[in-house]
């Protein structure tokens, strides 16, 4: 149980171009989802929050007009890049939390993640 | 401890040989530490979730400590097998703010 699915797990696109990344909750209902970043050998990098029906919580620094999360259903979130450049290529990964798994002793259930390279 | 540090940052051992490694993390606000295997091309997977000072959790050969207050977990293979082979993941919680280490990658070479 508490399958999460991102797509695409890679995408290559040109500088300027907008890319949008899924990820769905298969079996259970994320009323939350958690967008991260993660440049080669550093941590995973938490760049917005989202509850479904409301607006995200982007981390400081991170650009909300940049980076616009969609969290219409409680199975579907959704991180568009908008016009994407070099510096944006990046491993994007989502995570997500049900209403069963809430409180400090509930994991985390990630997607596959999804490999950005923007020339 | 500001942000959360794993070592070492990579690891190979023989398969069979037992191993260890480290999570830090910022021992104030604690609430919880999060433990995940990530294999390549795959999602990470929850190994343990631990909130209690001198909590240890198992899960066949794989175990956990953890310290929280000074600010440090364990993880501990025993008996490696290559397919061990991984990235381990910890995470911090403290107020709402779930804090990632880079991971330490193990390669358990048959």
């Amino acid at each position: 149980g508490a399958v999460v699915s991102q797509h695409p797990s890679w995408v290559i696109c040109k500088s300027g171009t907008s890319v949008k990344i899924e990820c769905r909750s298969l079996d259970f209902q994320a009323t939350t989802m958690f967008w991260y970043r993660q440049f080669p050998k550093q941590s995973l990098m938490l760049m917005a929050t989202s509850n479904e029906g409301s607006k995200a919580t982007y981390e400081q620094g991170v650009e909300k007009d940049k980076f616009l999360i969609n969290h219409a259903s409680l199975t579907l979130s959704t991180l568009t890049v908008t016009s994407a450049h070099p510096e944006d290529s990046s491993f994007y990964i989502c995570s997500a939390r049900g209403r069963r798994w809430t409180g400090a002793h509930s994991p985390l259930h990630f997607g596959n993640g999804t490999r950005l390279t923007v020339t | 401890i500001l942000n959360v540090e794993q070592s070492p940052q990579s690891l190979h051992v023989q398969e069979g040989d037992s191993t260890n490694f480290t999570c830090s993390f910022p021992s104030s606000n604690f609430y919880a530490l999060h433990w995940y295997r990530w294999e390549t091309a795959k999602s990470p997977e929850a190994l343990f979730v631990m909130t209690l000072n001198g909590d240890e959790k198992k899960k066949g050969r794989i175990s956990a400590t953890l310290n929280t207050k000074e600010g440090y977990s364990y993880l501990y293979i025993k008996g490696s097998q290559p397919e061990d082979s991984a990235t381990y993941l910890c995470a911090s919680l403290g107020n709402n703010d779930m804090r990632f280490g880079a991971g330490t990658r193990l390669t358990v070479k048959p």
